[in-house]
């Protein structure tokens, strides 16, 4: 089945310092990435779909100079939380598809971040 | 407002009872996915059920797409302890390409 690592799995840091999680799709090519963040016993949270080669789009309300995403190749994207603060502490989570329609999304483990 | 309501938000039962989490829409799907979650973890893909009416099982789990695609339903049978967790429905709205996820069911299954 399709394979998404996400890296790392805890993050532990003082308010002020930048965090950078890594979203890799292992055995198929992800043409789209989606990033979520989860608070406790909530669903998820679209914050923003990246696709290869270009710009992401971010959903409503979430600030894009905050949470930078890079998605420089087919199989890795990558969500940088810049100058974080603790109300930044989340559980981030972040998903990829293949190509073609109706392709399911296809979750990585999260990424518990603690900002002191 | 959520496109999908998702009910009931907990459930909590007896080891051998059955359970029915529901996620109901105006919209119509193009597909619709359910998920489930254990703390700490991603969501684990169950199913995709793509056409109106589908029936799909997965050993003890009956999943049910609506005849006009905007419903579904996850029916568990003779619940076990390991079936805990969050339940959360996902669906593709037409024409869109983003899930959009119903608020989610934590099921309990005391033993």
């Amino acid at each position: 089945g399709a394979v998404v690592s996400q890296h790392p799995s805890r993050v532990i840091c003082k308010s002020g310092t930048s965090v950078k999680i890594e979203c890799r799709s292992l055995d198929f090519q992800a043409t789209t990435m989606f990033w979520y963040r989860q608070f406790p016993k909530q669903s998820l949270m679209l914050m923003a779909t990246s696709n290869e080669g270009s710009k992401a789009t971010y959903e409503q309300g979430v600030e894009k100079d905050k949470f930078l995403i890079n998605h420089a190749s087919l199989t890795l994207s990558t969500l940088t939380v810049t100058s974080a603060h603790p109300e930044d502490s989340s559980f981030y989570i972040c998903s990829a598809s293949g190509q073609g329609p109706n392709q399911p999304q296809h979750f990585g483990d999260g990424t518990r971040l603690s900002i002191l | 407002t959520q496109l999908l309501e998702q009910s009931p938000q907990f459930l909590s039962i007896q080891e051998g009872e059955n359970l029915t989490v529901y996620c109901n829409s105006s919209s119509v799907f193009s597909s619709l996915q359910w998920y489930r979650q254990e703390p700490g973890e991603g969501p684990v893909l169950l199913v995709t059920v793509v056409t109106g009416g589908e029936v799909k099982k997965l050993k003890r789990l009956t999943f049910q797409f609506g005849d006009a695609r905007k419903d579904s339903s996850l029916h568990i049978t003779a619940a076990q302890p390991g079936d805990t967790g969050l339940y959360l429905c996902a669906g593709l709205p037409e024409p869109d390409y983003k899930l959009s996820f119903g608020a989610g069911t934590t099921v309990t299954v005391r033993a």
